[in-house]
């Protein structure tokens, strides 16, 4: 089974800071996806990176994708309150068509 | 507007009681989820359906069963409620790879409470 380590768990911050969040596996990823979750509500996909070297920019969201394809970081630039949420990374297993999804990162982001 | 849809929002059962979660996309995806949230535990996948006729275990099917009724609708249904099933649950759907624009759509969620 492919683990996805997510870090910090974790990260309350002021509105302005910057911030990065991580996604790790002992697995080589065939594609990662980023999603994010807001209180009350069901994920939301943000970003898919399918290639090693990758980077993907969302507005202030910058997504990278490791060389090797083992790993992935999400950078915020100036964060805001609105960007406060779960923020889950999910893969698929070789081979499979399932999912599997990473505990999150808890991003509270304070005015 | 399209997505995926679940009833009810929220429900509180007692222990021992029986009941279904609906869910219903419109994304015309063939394949769909149901995944509870806990606390510290993440994203756990209960039942899958691959396609509109077939329904797999995830990694927790332990007391669900679940209908794909047609192309749209997937239910879950919980037929002894337990303390332990007291969690949030999500219906998704997705293209089979889940790389389509919208990765793996997700419900709002239904909050349950089993007392």
């Amino acid at each position: 089974t492919q683990l996805l380590e997510q870090s910090p768990q974790f990260l309350s911050i002021q509105e302005g800071e910057n911030l990065t969040v991580y996604c790790n596996s002992s697995s080589v990823f065939s594609s990662l996806q980023w999603y994010r979750q807001e209180p009350g509500e069901g994920p939301v996909l943000l970003v898919t990176v399918v290639t090693g070297g990758e980077v993907k920019k969302l507005k202030r969201l910058t997504f990278q994708f490791g060389d090797a394809r083992k790993d992935s970081s999400l950078h915020i630039t100036a964060a805001q309150p609105g960007d406060t949420g779960l923020y889950l990374c999910a893969s698929r297993p070789g081979g499979s068509y399932i999912p599997t999804f990473g505990r999150g990162t808890s991003l509270i982001v304070h005015p | 507007n399209a997505g995926v849809t679940q009833t009810p929002k929220f429900q509180v059962l007692k222990t021992g009681q029986s009941m279904t979660l609906q869910c219903a996309q419109d994304m015309n995806h063939n394949s769909m989820y149901w995944y509870r949230q806990d606390p510290g535990m993440g994203l756990r996948l209960i039942y899958y359906s691959a396609s509109e006729g077939t329904t797999d275990k995830g990694e927790v099917p332990n007391g669900y069963n679940v209908s794909r009724l047609n192309k749209r609708e997937f239910s879950l249904r919980l037929e002894s409620a337990a303390p332990s099933q007291t969690s949030v649950y999500f219906c998704a759907s997705s293209e089979p790879t889940g790389e389509g624009p919208y990765g793996y759509t997700f419900g709002s969620g239904t909050r349950l409470t089993v007392v």
